[in-house]
């Protein structure tokens, strides 16, 4: 089975940088996405990571470290559409994906 | 514009009935996969298929099941829908089994 830890909630002001946190524990480990969900509508894609360290694209980053069983999500340059939820999910060796329940960011101006 | 299309986008239903929520894509994509997000809980796999022809069960799969008679449609049907699956209904595709899933918008159902 798999256990997957994300924090519910996160503030942050605009402009700041904010930093999600996933911890799991999975049977068998083919990579790890983010997701971004606005309220009402559907997750959209944000990074893939599979081999350990940094992805960044543009003001988003994610890190991998498989010997941890952790990843984060970087935020930078916060700006108020960036208010969402962040869904961590990990894909097993069966190649099914597990999701977090997500954290919901809260960008303040 | 390609896409992952689901019907309907709503729907409130007598416990007891049947009902079959419809997905269609149109990116060729060979896995499908439909969720259910309840509050709390997170997006959870009820039922998957990696190509047509083939289905799977997923963490959630009793009380639905799936069809992939061909790439492009692949209907959710509860055969007698009781409260507890109140839910919101995601379908998903993607070009395989560990390539990034897109998501439809949703179905929002509501069991009385």
């Amino acid at each position: 089975g798999q256990n997957i830890d994300q924090p519910t909630e996160m503030t942050a002001t605009e402009g700041a940088i904010v930093q999600i946190n996933c911890t799991y524990q999975t049977s068998g480990f083919n990579g790890l996405f983010w997701y971004q969900q606005h309220a009402g509508e559907a997750p959209t894609f944000l990074s893939y990571n599979v081999l350990d360290g940094l992805e960044e694209k543009g003001r988003f980053s994610s890190f991998l470290s498989r010997s941890k069983g952790y990843s984060y999500l970087l935020l930078k340059e916060l700006q108020m559409k960036d208010s969402a939820s962040y869904l961590c999910a990990v894909l097993s060796n069966d190649y099914k994906l597990s999701f977090g329940a997500g954290t919901t960011v809260t960008v303040r101006a | 514009i390609a896409g992952i299309t689901q019907a309907p986008t709503s729907q409130i239903l007598a416990a007891g009935r049947r009902m079959t929520l419809r997905c269609t894509q149109d990116m060729r994509h060979n896995a499908m996969y439909w969720y259910r997000q309840d509050l709390g809980l997170g997006l959870r796999l009820i039922h998957y298929s990696n190509t047509a022809g083939t289905t799977g069960k997923g963490e959630v799969p009793d009380g639905y099941s799936v069809s992939r008679a061909n790439t492009d449609d692949f209907p959710l049907t509860l055969a007698s829908a009781v409260p507890s699956q109140t839910s919101v209904y995601f379908c998903a595709s993607s070009e395989d089994s560990h390539q990034p899933q897109h998501f439809g918008d949703g179905t929002r159902l509501s069991i009385l």
